[in-house]
């Protein structure tokens, strides 16, 4: 893997469902890995950075987990709400630290 | 309100035109940046401001000029653009712009159509 990647590409699902997304970036090199979560017509909110393996945030109903070996991070939201429908992007900073964005993970929580 | 303000929301031109986007940080930070998302694409890196230096250009076209007169403000400036320059265009801040650490905080954008 050269670039973050990520899967699925869309996601929906029923309220009160719990799911789970994976962001998979080079392994080589590792400096940190970000969560951030864009819901539409507002501006992308960080949610995580992560930079241990074994790492794992939780904030509210979502958390992540980082695995820098293999090179992926899972990100989890229990219990999925309507307010949760929105992308989630994985970033990875490259030399010079600047942040490189994965084309996100489009989740949509319908009652 | 994520202390990030951009000016315009939206924005339409012809290709003649020149326009500015401007972008304004209250956080006190010293890092600036600008994104670019195009449909179906992640959002691309263009330019990077540390201390209002140029510290990162991630080979963006000429037609797309930034200025960043001081650590508040950043601008870029169009010209000549091309209908595939359409895009939302994102400004970001970040405290220092050397931690990996760091968290970014954006603002809303500027969506912008080139005719």
């Amino acid at each position: 893997i050269l670039n973050v990647e990520q899967s699925p590409q869309s996601l929906h699902v029923q309220e009160g469902d719990s799911t789970n997304f994976t962001c998979s970036f080079p392994s080589s090199n590792f400096y940190a890995l970000h969560w951030y979560r864009w819901e539409t017509a507002k501006s992308p909110e960080a949610l995580f950075v992560m930079t241990l393996n074994g790492d794992e945030k939780k904030k509210g109903r979502i958390s992540a987990t980082l695995n820098t070996k293999e090179g992926y991070s899972y990100l989890y939201i229990k219990g999925s709400q309507p307010e949760d429908s929105a992308t989630y992007l994985c970033a990875f900073p490259k030399a010079g630290y600047a942040l490189n964005f994965g084309k996100g993970t489009s989740l949509l929580v319908t009652p | 309100e994520t202390g990030v303000t951009q000016t315009p929301r939206h924005l339409v031109m012809g290709m003649t035109n020149k326009k500015s986007l401007k972008c304004e940080q209250h956080l006190g930070h010293n890092a600036m940046y600008w994104y670019k998302q195009s449909a179906k694409k992640p959002l691309e890196l263009m330019f990077v401001y540390n201390f209002k230096e140029q510290t990162e250009n991630n080979s963006v076209p000429s037609r797309f000029s930034p200025e960043c007169p001081n650590s508040s403000h950043l601008f870029l400036h169009l010209h000549t653009l091309q209908p595939e320059d359409s895009a939302l265009y994102l400004c970001a801040s970040s405290p220092q712009g050397q931690g990996v650490n760091e968290k970014l905080f954006f603002g809303s954008g500027t969506q912008l159509s080139v005719l």
